[in-house]
């Protein structure tokens, strides 16, 4: 079955730190992968998207992730953290074929802790 | 350009009674699916609308329905409501169906309480 899974419902990290977050898809045909962010009391905002160019894209807020096919993972890192990247992050994938197009498959998210 | 708009944003109903949440997409976006996020489930897809027709449904029980107008805006109604419910109802809009790299973009949500 195609599934999206996000290593760990917690990250805490201190300021200045590197921020990685991970994602593995389970699908034979590499899907559309994306990184949201959710603030307490918000919707979802779009982080960035792979859309099978380049293998490493960057985001906004100094965010990037890099898709390797060979591993299915599609991780999030950014250098160095800062106390307003306090979040929940989700993975979401839209799987190929079939009528799926409109449909994303978040992974359970994880919450990004920021210590001073 | 404004964003997605969903109203309300705060709605609390009693167990059996119904409800109709509003959604507005970007201007410009044709295509506005559904999700709703839970603590336990997280967030589940539960439809997609474009030119006014249903073309994506999630796992969910009949007592979830939606609709799409000719301006793209997006309904969705639960009847017979359940403490299960309880949830926030996301809606997000994109350019249009089948562009798999056209993001979707998020509303604030509506958070639906039942008691």
């Amino acid at each position: 079955a195609q599934s999206v899974t996000q290593l760990g419902s917690h990250v805490s990290v201190s300021e200045g730190a590197l921020v990685l977050l991970r994602c593995n898809y389970s699908s034979s045909v590499p899907p559309y992968l994306f990184w949201y962010v959710q603030y307490p009391n918000q919707g979802l905002q779009l982080l960035l998207k792979y859309t099978s160019a380049a293998t490493l894209v960057k985001g906004i807020n100094g965010f990037e992730a890099e898709f390797k096919k060979s591993e299915t993972s599609f991780h999030l890192t950014k250098p160095s953290a800062h106390m307003s990247d306090a979040a929940e992050y989700f993975c979401a994938v839209i799987f190929a074929g079939g009528t799926s197009y409109g449909k994303l498959t978040f992974g359970q998210g994880t919450i990004l802790t920021v210590h001073p | 350009k404004a964003g997605v708009t969903q109203t309300p944003r705060y709605l609390i109903k009693t167990r059996g009674q119904q409800v109709t949440l509003s959604c507005s997409p970007i201007s410009g976006h044709r295509s506005v699916s559904w999700y709703q996020q839970t603590p336990g489930q997280g967030l589940q897809f539960l439809f997609e609308y474009f030119s006014e027709t249903q073309r994506n449904k999630g796992n969910f029980p009949g007592r979830f329905s939606g609709r799409q107008f000719s301006n793209s805006r997006s309904e969705m109604n639960v009847s017979t409501l359940e403490l299960g419910d309880s949830a926030l109802y996301l809606c997000a809009s994109s350019l249009g169906w089948g562009q798999r790299n056209s993001p979707l973009h998020f509303g604030n949500g509506t958070r639906l309480t039942v008691t």
